[in-house]
């Protein structure tokens, strides 16, 4: 089984600009979560979309906004991005929304540099 | 307000010894714990989890420790070997948000020879 894709894996923009990663959970997952990584805050909660509705929602600003499609793939979309958005943003997959031992499989990352 | 805390951001053991790596939680909603553990350039990989109606829970090399009166956790790796060498991340959630992980900052372990 194919695991979580990410697309891109890299990606070099510069500030003001908007940008939208991209998602593909595992087959039969319907829960995909977003997640920031960074040095100085590690790693920190986005969103999570359940059967197309963000059904949970960390503590960022409204420039962060994802959807998810019929077919479970996920984009997350940031706005006016801030040099502070650097990061390295990861997808995480699950069978279903919440519940124990429900765990998040991860794709490998994209890499958002913001110059 | 760091819910989630590894004090210890390294750990060297020697192959074949025991490696233990703490995580300490403030949040008493947790009732689900997880250790991942990372490889540069990729995403966290799954270990092993535990619920807050367990203290123990092992497979294979690795054991999870939960004391939930001190709200902390361990991770036992036994025996070390050089591929367990990596950043584990341990992970919590509340009931109703356990897609919502909260992370602790890493503890990265070299297992030398």
């Amino acid at each position: 089984k194919a695991g979580v894709t990410q697309t891109p894996r890299y990606l070099i923009k510069t500030r003001g600009q908007q940008v939208t990663l991209s998602c593909s959970p595992i087959s039969g997952h319907r829960s995909v979560s977003w997640y920031q990584q960074t040095p100085g805050q590690g790693l920190q909660f986005l969103f999570e979309y359940f059967s197309e509705t963000q059904r949970n929602k960390g503590n960022f600003p409204g420039r962060f906004s994802g959807r998810q499609f019929s077919n479970s793939r996920s984009e997350m979309n940031v706005s006016t991005l801030e040099l502070g958005d650097s990061a390295l943003y990861l997808c995480a997959s699950s069978v279903k929304a919440g519940g124990f031992y429900n765990e998040q499989f991860f794709g490998p990352g994209t890499r958002l540099t913001v110059l | 307000d760091q819910q989630v805390k590894q004090n210890s951001p390294s750990l060297s053991v020697q192959e074949g010894r025991i490696s233990i790596l703490n995580c300490d939680y403030t949040n008493s909603m947790f009732d689900y714990f997880l250790w991942y553990k990372k490889y540069p350039a990729e995403g966290p990989t799954f270990l092993i989890s535990i619920s807050s109606i367990k203290d123990k829970n092992e497979d294979g090399r690795f054991t999870v420790f939960l004391n939930k009166s001190a709200k902390h956790l361990s991770l036992h790796i036994v025996p070390s070997q050089p591929g367990d060498s990596a950043v584990y991340f341990c992970a919590a959630s509340g009931a109703g948000t356990a897609s919502k992980l909260t992370f602790g900052t890493g503890t990265r372990l070299q297992v030398t020879l």
